[in-house]
């Protein structure tokens, strides 16, 4: 597609269960980068992805929260034992090899923990 | 530690000139963009502009920065009720990886 998609764009889940939030980011985009946004927020730094390189992960909150990226493209955030306080709007952007200060975001996966 | 602050909202007539402020902390900030967010959409990058410009023009947009007071407004001309969303400013040091956002503006234009 010709931007980063995000599934889902909504899920509900009950409270000590794990769940998976999905990114494709755009083709040939070699950085890749998870957000937190929560209600009335800015947006909270998670885990970034360069090539090959060891990913950032200084913005988790907590062990958690783990992500991965497969082949350098779809990337999967997964939150295990979710707690009402992971209830937010999480965003994925990726930015082209050359330009790291561009990010294109996603719409987001809305989390709810119930 | 860094700090992104922006007043929460905002309404202006159709037609009339929007400014949306923004102040920041770190004084290292390279880079200081405007990402606006449209109900149910991602963020979508306005415009950015480099730490050793005062002004940056594009089309209805533009941007101010007075880095002295760490400083940065968005002025969006004849604005337009395709125009109503949040405006978030965010500041970093060159890659997406070291952004800080603010808390976000909430844009209304009334016709």
């Amino acid at each position: 597609g010709a931007g980063v998609s995000q599934s889902p764009s909504n899920k509900v889940t009950e409270k000590g269960k794990d769940v998976e939030l999905r990114c494709d980011p755009i083709s040939g985009h070699t950085a890749l980068y998870w957000y937190r946004q929560s209600l009335g927020q800015g947006l909270e730094f998670l885990i970034y992805f360069q090539g090959n390189s060891a990913p950032d992960k200084s913005g988790l909150p907590s062990d958690r929260f783990s992500a991965e990226r497969t082949g350098g493209s779809v990337s999967t955030l997964t939150i295990q034992r979710t707690q009402q306080e992971d209830s937010a709007v999480y965003l994925c952007a990726s930015s082209p090899p050359a330009r790291l200060t561009e990010a294109f975001f996603g719409q987001g996966t809305r989390l709810t923990v119930v | 530690g860094e700090d992104v602050e922006q007043s929460l909202f905002l309404s202006v007539r159709e037609g009339d000139s929007s400014v949306i402020n923004c102040t920041y902390t770190d004084s290292s900030s390279t880079y200081l963009y405007w990402y606006k967010q449209e109900p149910g959409a991602g963020l979508q990058l306005l415009t950015y502009i480099f730490s050793n410009m005062d002004m940056k023009q594009d089309q209805r947009l533009t941007v101010l920065l007075n880095k002295k007071d760490k400083h940065l407004s968005l002025r969006i001309a004849d604005t337009q009720t395709g125009d109503s969303a949040i405006y978030f400013c965010a500041e970093g040091e060159g890659s997406a990886r070291q952004l800080t956002f603010g808390s976000g503006t909430q844009l209304t234009v009334l016709p």
